[in-house]
């Protein structure tokens, strides 16, 4: 079964300071990798996310992840955050069997502080 | 973009009472809705995958009596908590998937904070 581990529960930074969010997941096959925001009040949205190609993803709002399989991780980086960075973001991943249902990290709450 | 309707947005009801969640693709089709449940400070948790036109793919651990799904257009899937007690509080997320190549995305709605007195 698929697992998906986000070691950081919750982060407080300062505005402009750099973000590195961990993502670990445990799946020995081909997998597609998620990283879905959710800001106060509203639902999930994705930010990004890694079919195949380029281990290195760019997203939206100046995200980006980088896959590396050989440590079956899958980070969410920005080099500068904002106020309104502030929000839980959840890893996300899907064996690319054809199941297409999401096994979800317990979430990372980002608080940046202006 | 695309949007995912998840009504109602909160519950609160007596022990005993059946709820109905429904879920709505509003500007596109949507051939698989999953339904999900988030208990405080944890993640989601798949519960079932909704197939329109066919019967729901329940998670291991999920009551198919207790949770009764239906997705009888390409529209809207719906999930009806069936003589819901307070462990059944909790809060249910549904998304909808794009119909199209394994790259399309899945769309979420805005959950509903369900309440069993």
């Amino acid at each position: 079964a698929q697992s998906v581990s986000q070691h950081n529960h919750h982060v407080i930074l300062s505005e402009a300071a750099s973000l590195e969010l961990g993502c670990n997941y445990s799946y020995g096959g081909t997998v597609n990798l998620f990283w879905y925001v959710q800001y106060p009040g509203q639902h999930l949205q994705l930010l990004l996310k890694y079919f195949s190609g380029d281990p290195l993803v760019k997203g939206i709002k100046g995200f980006e992840a980088e896959f590396i399989k050989s440590k079956f991780s899958f980070n969410l980086r920005k080099p500068s955050v904002q106020w309104s960075d502030t929000a839980e973001y959840f890893c996300a991943v899907n064996a690319g069997t054809g199941r297409r249902a999401l096994t979800f990290g317990s979430g990372t709450r980002l608080q940046v502080q202006p | 973009g695309a949007v995912v309707s998840q009504h109602p947005s909160r519950v609160i009801c007596k022990s005993g009472t059946s709820v109905k969640i429904e879920c709505r693709s509003l500007d596109f089709q949507a051939t698989t809705m999953f339904w999900y449940r988030q208990f405080p400070k944890q993640s989601l948790m798949l519960m079932a995958t909704s197939n329109e036109g066919s019967k729901a793919t329940y998670e291991q651990g999920v009551e198919k009596d207790k949770f009764l799904i239906n997705h009888a257009s390409l529209t809207l899937s719906t999930l009806t908590v069936t003589s819901a007690h307070p462990e059944d509080s909790s809060f249910y997320i549904c998304s909808a998937l794009e119909v199209g190549p394994p790259g399309a995305p899945q769309h979420f709605g805005d959950g509903t904070r369900l309440s069993i007195l």
